[in-house]
């Protein structure tokens, strides 16, 4: 149980087009879900927490109007990274609250490359 | 804000000896302690946790033990093998947030 999936799993774009990312719990509801970026040989960083049904909250420093957070539903959650550019290259990836503790279940990651 | 640091940074060690590795946090009101193990190019996965109302969890080859007062927890890996090979996150979570802050991540390598 307590599976989160990541779609797609990479992705290449040309700077200055968006890209859209989902994030789906696959057998448990999640009210609550993050997305986190990591770059090479570095810690995960919060970017930040999607409420189903309310506007996500974002951690400082990460743009709300590049980085598009949907969370319509109690099983999907969406980013869009809007007019991509080079330095947006990374690994972005979910979480889900789930669990009889609130523990957070990871998604695979999506290796974003933006040329 | 939070701060929380992990010792060693890599870790090297024979197939089939212990490894242990050290957090040490700042927020005294963290009360969840999840270890995650991070293979190459996939996402973070879950391999033990413990909560702030006990001292340690064993889970087979895996054990985890905290000490609220000094802000430390450690994950052990006894009998470790080559598939141990990853690097490790600690995360506590904040008291008063759901939010997990990550540490700086362990490289663990087991050589057979």
């Amino acid at each position: 149980g307590a599976v989160v999936s990541q779609h797609p799993s990479w992705v290449i774009c040309k700077s200055g087009t968006s890209v859209k990312i989902e994030c789906r719990s696959l057998d448990f509801q999640a009210t609550t879900m993050f997305w986190y970026r990591q770059f090479p040989k570095q810690s995960l960083m919060l970017m930040a927490t999607s409420n189903e049904g309310s506007k996500a909250t974002y951690e400082q420093g990460v743009e709300k109007d590049k980085f598009l957070i949907n969370h319509a539903s109690l099983t999907l959650s969406t980013l869009t990274v809007t007019s991509a550019h080079p330095e947006d290259s990374s690994f972005y990836i979910c979480s889900a609250n789930g669990g009889s503790y609130n523990e957070q279940f990871f998604g695979p990651g999506t290796r974003l490359t933006v040329l | 804000g939070e701060n929380v640091e992990q010792h060693p940074s890599t870790l090297s060690v024979q197939e089939g000896d212990s490894a242990v590795i050290k957090c040490t946090y700042s927020d005294s009101a963290s009360n969840y302690f999840p270890w995650y193990k991070q293979e190459l190019g996939k996402g973070p996965q879950l391999i033990i946790d413990i909560r702030s109302n006990v001292g340690e969890k064993k889970d087979q080859r895996i054990a985890v033990t905290l000490n609220k007062t000094a802000k430390h927890f450690s994950l052990h890996i006894t009998e470790t093998q080559p598939e141990d090979s990853a690097v490790y996150f600690c995360a506590p979570r904040g008291g008063a947030t759901n939010k997990l802050i990550f540490g700086t991540g362990t490289l663990l390598a087991v050589q057979p």
